[in-house]
């Protein structure tokens, strides 16, 4: 069980927007401790697609963005492309297990 | 621009001591800017952060492999290296090699491709 919580699938038709929740508690997130997002295409070694200020590496598109509140966090993708078909992990640390955490990772679908 | 490569076994035997390197070209590790970090991610599961090093030698495990993980570095050849001794099967998963800023809660910002590693009888 991850320490921060990612549904495990999410899916949505091409030009749609969907949302990937990361629900934490009061020793990371909750802490105020910054969430990053990572894209996992298949076969791939994870990218950072967004940082905890929403800044993204070139040659990530603007149709990515996240926000966190409380202790949780969400990335929002719009326009939905057939290539955002992978997995994707929020990332963040927590203080009462003393490392950086990852949630469980959520495979999005585009229909 | 920065690129990590893992390098090390395919296989090994339980108990046997896995160890990785990874070289890091277009940056420094012997600069004060970056960790430098082991993650790994079991087959069809999520992402596990190891460890880091920083560039004067000290290094961070998770402390669930504390006692078997080692960090260490080569700054001659702008590597760093991961130990973990006593495998099982349980440490059968892709290593990746990343990097991050050196700040609180930093983010990987470059990853190596990765490197899968066997352990089995």
């Amino acid at each position: 069980q991850s320490v921060l919580a990612q549904p495990p699938s999410v899916s949505g038709a091409p030009g749609q927007k969907i949302t990937i929740s990361c629900t934490g508690s009061s020793s990371n997130i909750g802490a105020g401790y910054d969430v990053h997002w990572y894209q996992q295409l298949p076969g791939a070694a994870p990218k950072l697609l967004i940082d905890a200020f929403n800044n993204r590496p070139a040659g990530v598109p603007d149709r990515f963005s996240g926000r966190s509140s409380g202790a949780s966090a969400s990335l929002a993708i719009t326009g939905l492309q057939a290539e955002d078909e992978a997995d994707y992990y929020c990332q963040s640390y927590d203080s009462r297990l003393s490392v950086m955490v990852f949630g469980g990772g959520t495979r999005l679908t585009v229909l | 621009q920065v690129q990590l490569q893992e390098a090390g076994p395919g296989l090994l035997r339980p108990s046997q001591t896995l160890s990785l390197t990874c070289t890091v070209s277009g940056d420094s590790i012997s600069s004060s800017g970056h960790y430098w970090n082991w993650i790994r991610q079991r087959p069809g599961k999520g992402l596990e952060w190891m460890g880091y090093i920083f560039y004067i030698g000290n290094a961070y495990y998770n402390p669930s492999l504390k006692n078997r993980l080692l960090i260490s570095l080569d700054n001659s050849r702008n590597q760093f290296s991961l130990n973990l001794t006593y495998v099982t099967a349980a440490d059968t998963a892709v290593y990746f090699c990343a990097r991050s800023p050196n700040r609180q809660t930093p983010e990987f910002d470059s990853w190596g491709q990765g490197t899968l590693v066997v352990v089995s009888s």
